[in-house]
């Protein structure tokens, strides 16, 4: 079964509009921690932001936030003002308490195209 | 630059041929990952280094696969008999497990590598 699932292929958005990234994920460990990153173009993968199952509240970073449901079991980036720079794919990852490796699972991807 | 760094970032080679490809982490950093990713997906686990010390491989990793992260400094990782299928590029990434630390793992440009 899919641990990280991220259902929106392709997104548009308009340029200094708000822009919702949509990730589920499953697990039965207590304690994970769910993180975004960002590949642009040339392939680096850039971390964005991370939230841990225990926390109390959404995690912020900047223009980014992370919009967690722990019931629905969804952890959703917003980018709000967008910018062009923006354009890029963005992957939403997992990590497992129980895995002492902090290996991390990643989702297919969704690629973010910022309009003018 | 103090980020983490790949060598080379594309390499081309025949079927049959071995490649090499280095990774040189963020210093402090003790643990060092390496993960596959193929194109329109998400990176996937190969294994990790505690230090000098490989604690875990992926079954992606079969045996013409080897690593080594001699002094727990850089990594290298080598493909021995290079098939199509390995075409994909190689990221390599770093983290420094601490008690207070989000474990958020820096990943490197990545590897390039194509199998004709």
């Amino acid at each position: 079964a899919q641990k990280i699932t991220q259902t929106q292929p392709g997104m548009f958005v308009q340029e200094k509009e708000a822009v919702t990234l949509d990730c589920t994920y499953d697990t039965s460990d207590p304690s994970y921690g769910l993180f975004w990153y960002k590949q642009p173009s040339s392939g680096e993968m850039i971390f964005l932001i991370y939230q841990g199952s225990y926390d109390q509240q959404n995690a912020t970073e900047g223009r980014y936030s992370l919009n967690f449901q722990k019931a629905r079991k969804s952890a959703n980036l917003v980018i709000s003002a967008s910018q062009l720079g923006d354009s890029a794919m963005y992957f939403c990852a997992m990590r497992e308490g129980r895995d002492s490796s902090y290996k991390l699972i990643f989702g297919s991807g969704t690629r973010l195209l910022v309009r003018p | 630059d103090t980020g983490v760094s790949q060598d080379p970032r594309h390499k081309i080679t025949k079927r049959g041929q071995n490649v090499t490809f280095r990774c040189d982490p963020i210093s402090e950093h003790n643990r060092l990952y390496w993960y596959r990713q193929t194109l329109g997906q998400g990176p996937e686990f190969l294994t990790y280094f505690q230090n000098e010390a490989q604690l875990e491989k992926s079954r992606l990793l079969s045996d013409r696969f080897s690593a080594e992260r001699p002094k727990g400094s850089f990594s290298t990782l080598e493909i021995q008999r290079t098939e199509q299928g390995d075409s994909a590029m190689y990221l390599c990434a770093s983290s420094l497990i601490g008690v207070s630390s989000h474990h958020e793992q820096y990943f490197g440009p990545g590897t390039r590598l194509t199998v004709t």
